[in-house]
């Protein structure tokens, strides 16, 4: 059974970093791409990072570049996700999403990013 | 940057009536679209791929259309599990990956 656990969420100040964690179980982690998705508190869906199979190649959204760095170690079956820089609008639920054929085929359970004085 | 537009925003329906949910996207993004079903205090769950091929154990109730800029998600008869917020969301043209802004069914 395909499983992904995201931990590593919590309260921060603004300014601060917080490192997400997403274990992954069920199958090979160094098959497939891997996303995180955000969704603030009663909003949508807001893609935030992707990384490829092996780590050499990342992508990010505009409002998180040069703050986040998605990173995996595929031995640990992990993918991480590095916040620097926190910001207020940074508040979300943060999912990791496993990729298959461009789509995002399973999700994490999300852990929760409040970012507050 | 792909614009997913989703209609309505609320769909007010009654148990075995059927749902017909639109999204549209402001380029064309081929067939490479997605449908997910999200419930309070839960993950996304994945329902349709390609516009319109079933995820693995997805009910045949439920099915999806389209290509090009023009997507609809239909479920035949509703049931009371099927009550959630559904989004599109197109992987074709990225980055950045775009999602509709969801289309909340409830009960009428």
């Amino acid at each position: 059974e395909v499983q992904l656990v995201e931990s590593g969420g919590g309260l921060v100040q603004p300014g601060g970093s917080l490192r997400l964690s997403c274990a992954a179980s069920g199958f090979t982690l160094s098959n497939h791409w891997m996303h995180w998705v955000r969704q603030a508190p009663g909003k949508g869906l807001v893609w935030v990072s992707r990384i490829n199979h092996d780590g050499s190649s990342t992508t990010y959204a505009d409002s998180v570049k040069g703050r986040f760095t998605i990173s995996r170690d595929n031995a640990k079956n992990t993918l991480y996700l590095q916040m620097d820089s926190l910001r207020a609008e940074d508040t979300a639920v943060y999912y990791c999403t496993r990729v298959s054929s461009g789509y995002n085929d399973y999700w994490g359970q999300g852990t929760l990013v409040t970012v507050s004085s | 940057e792909v614009v997913m537009t989703q209609s309505p925003a609320i769909l007010s329906v009654s148990p075995g009536e059927r749902a017909t949910l639109s999204c549209r996207a402001s380029q064309s993004v081929s067939t490479n679209l997605a449908w997910y079903q999200q419930k309070p205090g839960q993950a996304p769950r994945l329902l349709i791929f390609g516009a319109s091929s079933r995820a693995t154990g997805i009910p045949a109730r439920f099915s999806g259309s389209g290509s090009g800029t023009e997507f609809t998600l239909t479920i035949s008869s509703l049931q009371s599990e099927d009550f959630a917020v559904y989004y599109c969301h197109q992987y074709n043209n990225w980055p950045p990956l775009t999602f509709g802004g969801g289309t909340k069914v409830e009960i009428k």
